[in-house]
């Protein structure tokens, strides 16, 4: 079975650009959330998404925005990018049964 | 927002030795989980433990759980140099989730 997978592995923007991170959780699993690592801290979250539906939100300001598709991968957006975006994006899928987050690799965003 | 730390912030000891690293938070779960994250990968899931636990073991790792103290310990025994990672506690509540804190740096040294 495929893992959790995000795309594009690295992303290098410039201030103001907007980006687009992609994600597809391990099949079977539709609920997917978003966190933001940098570095040298712990990942903070950003959203979770259940059957297409925002469950939660994060402390993250609205030029962060996502959205989740009928197949469950999900898409987190950033608009109007600021040197303070650059990151490692974390996707991680859901199993609901067992309650265990399973992560992708990450996408390192750098904005310069 | 749910809160909690990881204690020490930072640890080193030789290849063979014990590791223990600790995790508080301060409001109720359902389960707490732990996750390994190797230079800045992805986070690797190790363990998780329900509220209704004490005590759980996978292979060299075991943790408790202390509802009361809002308290939970992940002891790594007979640690190797690929357990160096830094190692992260997130509190599953059945809402949505947090990771608290910068986690434990852990180098073991060969």
């Amino acid at each position: 079975d495929a893992g959790v997978t995000q795309s594009p592995t690295h992303l290098i923007k410039t201030r103001g650009q907007q980006v687009t991170l992609r994600c597809s959780p391990i099949s079977g699993h539709k609920s997917v959330s978003w966190y933001q690592q940098v570095l040298g801290q712990g990942p903070q979250f950003i959203f979770q998404y259940y059957e297409k539906e925002e469950r939660g939100r994060g402390n993250f300001p609205d030029r962060f925005s996502a959205r989740q598709f009928p197949n469950y991968s999900s898409e987190l957006n950033v608009n109007a990018l600021l040197l303070g975006d650059s990151a490692l994006y974390l996707c991680a899928g859901e199993d609901i049964r067992t309650d265990t987050q399973y992560f992708g690799p990450g996408t390192r965003l750098t904005v310069l | 927002s749910q809160q909690g730390e990881e204690d020490p912030q930072a640890l080193s000891i030789q290849e063979g030795e014990n590791a223990t690293m600790n995790c508080s938070y301060k409001t109720s779960i359902n389960n707490l989980q732990w996750y390994r994250q190797n230079s800045g990968r992805g986070l690797v899931h190790l363990i998780l433990i329900r509220s209704n636990e004490r005590e759980k073991h996978s292979g060299r790792l075991r943790v408790t759980l202390d509802t009361s103290k809002k308290s939970s310990s992940l002891l790594i025994t007979a640690s190797r140099a690929a357990d160096t990672a830094s190692y992260f506690c997130l509190k599953g509540t059945g809402g949505f989730k947090t990771i608290f804190g910068a986690g434990t740096r852990l180098f073991v040294k060969a």
